[in-house]
């Protein structure tokens, strides 16, 4: 199983460009989750899908993000326009089940690493 | 207060010693407590699902004290390859997975 796959890995833009991460889940997982990870604020919650529909987006910052999934197998994570504040790791994670004892395992991507300049 | 918080660390321990977590958390109706393992510059990896009896898996034990709204790591014999930052997590009645902020692990000779 190839796991959790982001691109980029790492992205260096500048404020106001249009940034999409994009992530594809481990086939046949139903819960896909977007996280943001900085060193002041650790790892958030930003979104989570349950297939391909969004359940949770309370961890949205402001308007600037929106996060989709058109399908199983494919989700982006669009911050438009970027601003310096929003340098930080981008993770998405996927898992079989959620609220499953033994089955809600997250396995995480390696990760988008962005810079907003 | 923070849903789930960690010591940060570092922890310096020397190779061979015991060393112990502990993580808090605020949500009383919270349900299902993890240990996750993330490697400088590397994605989080699951180390240890916690269970209400506690668990244990080679030199690592996991426990949950429900009463005093704690989860703990106990890592035994500690290795060089030990060193990371360990990450709590939590899921409550909202389906979410919160982390604490990581306590960092660092075993030396």
């Amino acid at each position: 199983d190839a796991g959790v796959i982001q691109s980029p890995r790492h992205e260096v833009t500048e404020m106001g460009q249009e940034v999409t991460l994009r992530c594809k889940p481990i086939s046949g997982h139903d819960y896909l989750f977007w996280y943001r990870q900085t060193m002041m604020r650790g790892l958030e919650l930003l979104i989570y899908f349950n297939n391909n529909v969004p359940i949770d987006d309370s961890g949205m910052p402001e308007d600037r993000f929106s996060a989709k999934m058109p399908n199983a197998s494919f989700s982006t994570l669009k911050i438009q326009p970027s601003e310096p504040r929003d340098s930080a790791v981008y993770f998405c994670a996927s898992s079989l089940f959620f609220g499953s004892p033994g089955e809600e395992t997250q396995y995480f991507g390696p990760g988008t690493r962005l810079l907003v300049l | 207060r923070k849903e789930v918080e960690q010591d940060p660390g570092p922890f310096n321990v020397p190779e061979g010693a015991t060393v112990a977590f502990n993580c808090t958390y605020s949500n009383s109706a919270s349900q299902s407590f993890f240990w996750y393992r993330q490697d400088c510059r590397k994605e989080p990896k699951l180390l240890m699902s916690v269970y209400s009896s506690g668990n244990e898996d080679g030199r690592f034990t996991a426990q949950l004290n429900r009463a005093s709204q704690y989860i703990s790591l106990l890592i035994r014999d500690s290795k060089l390859s030990d060193s990371a930052t360990y990450l709590c997590a939590v899921s409550g009645t909202a389906s979410k997975l919160t982390f604490g902020t990581g306590t960092r692990l660092q075993v030396t000779l």
